[in-house]
């Protein structure tokens, strides 16, 4: 199994300013998932972050926007920049070890 | 129109009922997961399928590849079961193409 460490678990920002979301996984994992939960939705893929290379944004999200880093395999963080109330979510983050899909605990997000 | 769709969107059931939740896809997938959220947002996976049956606890999910339909059944349900479950499938051929179904919130009642 894989546990995943996600922070913070809720903040509050005021529009323009930017917060940045860590998930930290107790084992090397190849590729990381970034999801966005907006509210009565289910779960979108904002990217997939690689270790060593740029990550790969869905349509509709671009990098300016959730700049994401990947410095090594057990470590991401997740930007979401110049907020606007729009962005308001839950975001996760996941990781797939032995065909099982584990999740970060979310970051419940409010833009004001 | 999404390419899972689950049933039902809302599920209230009496304790000790048996429940059965339905997910359909439209895509050739190579598994479908079956999710537990619980309020907060934290998820939990329950099952990976990519055929027949798999049983664990009092929670049982099936799939039927040539009919693209599975079912979450949670006999003997208990008010801790109350969550929302989602279904997600991966796309044949893709290491992370998950297409999630809208879920579905479950209520037990005491």
């Amino acid at each position: 199994s894989a546990v995943i460490s996600q922070k913070p678990s809720r903040d509050i920002c005021q529009r323009g300013t930017s917060l940045t979301i860590q998930c930290q996984v107790d084992s090397q994992v190849t590729m990381m998932f970034w999801y966005r939960q907006q509210p009565g939705q289910s779960l979108t893929l904002i990217a997939t972050a690689n270790q060593g290379s740029e990550a790969t944004y869905e349509s509709g999200f671009v990098i300016d926007k959730f700049p994401i880093s990947r410095p090594n395999l057990t470590f991401s963080t997740l930007t979401v920049s110049n907020m606007s109330p729009e962005d308001s979510s839950i975001y996760l983050c996941s990781v797939v070890s032995f065909e099982k899909l584990f999740f970060g605990s979310g970051t419940q997000l409010s833009v004001l | 129109k999404n390419e899972v769709e689950q049933s039902p969107q809302n599920l209230t059931a009496q304790e000790g009922e048996f429940i059965t939740i339905n997910c359909s896809y439209s895509v050739g997938i190579s598994a479908l997961h079956w999710l537990q959220q619980h309020p907060g947002g934290g998820i939990v996976s329950l099952f990976m399928l990519s055929s027949g049956k798999k049983k664990h606890g009092r929670l049982i999910a099936t799939i039927n590849i040539q009919e693209k339909h599975s079912s979450l059944h949670i006999t003997a349900s208990h008010p801790r079961d109350s969550a929302v479950y989602i279904c997600a499938a991966l796309a044949s051929g893709s290491a992370r193409q998950l297409t999630f179904g809208s879920g579905t919130q479950l209520t037990v009642l005491p």
